[in-house]
């Protein structure tokens, strides 16, 4: 199975500030690979899929990028809803896999 | 709009089955191949099974595989995960979701809680 390591596991910041958060991935996976976030108490919402590809309805400050084994996703101005936990998913084989998650705090 | 809407969760003993279900409105259910993903109490989520479009294709998690069957009926806009000889680390909040307008999934229920302890 491959298996994504994300990075850093938490990481405080500021509403306004710019953060980068990294997946990578066990094997080479091409650009099969999904973002979420989560707040507590809901499911998982889609922000990217296809590495780059804003998700219907997500604001334009979420941005991802990468291919093969390294993945980012940026957030270029923090809101006040942005501070929950984000996830990596990859689709390139089975079984799927999610990354362990970066827990976004203020 | 979509809805996808989960039940049949409960608490059972170790060993135990039990039957989830997930229904589907507002969109054309036998278009799309359907997912559940399960989320531990505390942790991250981990994907569990799917199943295709007709039905005809399936696959599973390595700690799915050979307890859990998904299945599904179209006609009743229903998804199903048959859970047999739980064990406790399969305690989790199962999600049904699906991939609609976007490359990954983007449509998810609220989830059903099964709790697996003596």
């Amino acid at each position: 199975a491959t298996q994504l390591t994300q990075s850093p596991s938490s990481l405080s910041a500021s509403v306004g500030d710019r953060v980068t958060l990294t997946c990578r991935a066990s094997q080479a996976i091409r650009s099969a690979l999904a973002w979420y976030l989560q707040r507590p108490g809901g499911p998982p919402q889609l922000l990217i899929s296809d590495a780059s590809t804003l998700a219907t309805g997500v604001p334009s400050r979420f941005s991802g990028s990468g291919s093969g084994t390294d993945f980012t996703l940026t957030i270029s101005s923090l809101q006040p809803e942005d501070f929950a936990t984000y996830y990596c998913q990859q689709f390139n084989s089975y079984p799927i896999t999610f990354g362990q998650g970066t827990r976004l705090e203020i | 709009e979509v809805q996808l809407v989960e039940s049949g969760g409960a608490a059972v003993q170790p060993g135990g089955s039990l039957k989830l279900s997930c229904v589907a409105s507002g969109l054309n259910f036998d278009h799309y191949t359907m997912h559940w993903v399960r989320q531990p109490p505390g942790k991250g989520p981990e994907w569990v099974s799917l199943i295709s479009w007709d039905g005809g294709s399936t696959e599973y998690a390595d700690s799915a595989e050979g307890r859990f069957t998904i299945s599904r009926d179209n006609n009743k806009n229903s998804l199903y995960l048959q859970l047999r000889s739980l064990r406790s680390e399969d305690t989790a909040l199962y999600y049904c979701a699906l991939r609609k307008d976007n490359d990954a999934l983007d449509i998810w229920g609220q989830g059903t809680m099964v709790t697996v302890s003596s």
